[in-house]
């Protein structure tokens, strides 16, 4: 079946520092890629998405590239800030038919960054 | 913009007791979620509906039932509550798959549940 492989951190980084979270996915079909972004007791949303390979997503400072060729959607951002602190999950969609979207979540990275 | 609003946010419930977790989205889309988040388990899918009247088990289903009282909501009930259904529950929204917003899901902002 589908997964998605991302580490469970925590990340500890300073104000300012480079960003990187790790994403690798096994499917079966051609899906697409997200990552979502979960702030302290709130639900988790859209932070940027792929839906075809080489396509590179962006929002925020942040952009992640589809890369079929490693199966892999690596979360970048060049100079991260308090704000970001969050926990942040890589994500595939599929057609699950039927209409509904099947989506397989990573476990979360978690992020601190701290001034 | 109220988009996917779940309720209650918090609730504390005795080890068999029942419970109905209520969502509801405004965005008109078809396939509705519920999910559950476990420390380093990410989300696991517990139930879905695809469409208004049709509702399928997901990853974790055993111990709970659902209803997709029409297009707009969607209900995960606790028949019987157990420790170890003590979660997070998100319940998400989305367009069917093909539409312009493709494979992304709209969350609420969480049910924090504790079973003792």
């Amino acid at each position: 079946g589908d997964s998605v492989t991302q580490m469970e951190g925590p990340v500890t980084l300073s104000e300012e520092a480079f960003l990187t979270i790790n994403c690798t996915y096994t499917a079966t079909g051609y899906p697409s890629l997200f990552w979502y972004v979960q702030y302290p007791g709130e639900g988790l949303q859209l932070l940027l998405k792929a839906t075809k390979a080489d396509d590179k997503g962006s929002n925020k400072g942040f952009e992640a590239t589809y890369r079929k060729e490693t199966t892999s959607f690596h979360l970048e951002k060049g100079s991260v800030q308090v704000s970001d602190s969050a926990v942040y999950f890589c994500a595939l969609s599929e057609d699950g038919g039927g209409g509904y979207q099947k989506v397989t979540f990573g476990i979360g990275t978690k992020l601190q960054v701290i001034p | 913009n109220a988009g996917v609003t779940q309720t209650p946010k918090f609730q504390v419930l005795k080890t068999g007791q029942s419970m109905t977790l209520q969502c509801a989205q405004d965005m008109n889309h078809n396939s509705m979620y519920w999910y559950r988040q476990d420390p380093g388990m990410g989300l696991r899918l517990i139930y879905y509906s695809a469409s208004e009247g049709t509702t399928d088990k997901g990853e974790v289903p055993n111990g709970y039932n659902v209803s997709r009282l029409n297009k707009r909501e969607f209900s995960l009930r606790l028949e019987s509550a157990a420790p170890s259904q003590t979660s997070v529950y998100f319940c998400a929204s989305s367009e069917n798959w093909g539409q312009p917003n493709t494979g992304e899901l709209f969350f609420g902002e969480g049910s924090r549940l504790t079973v003792l």
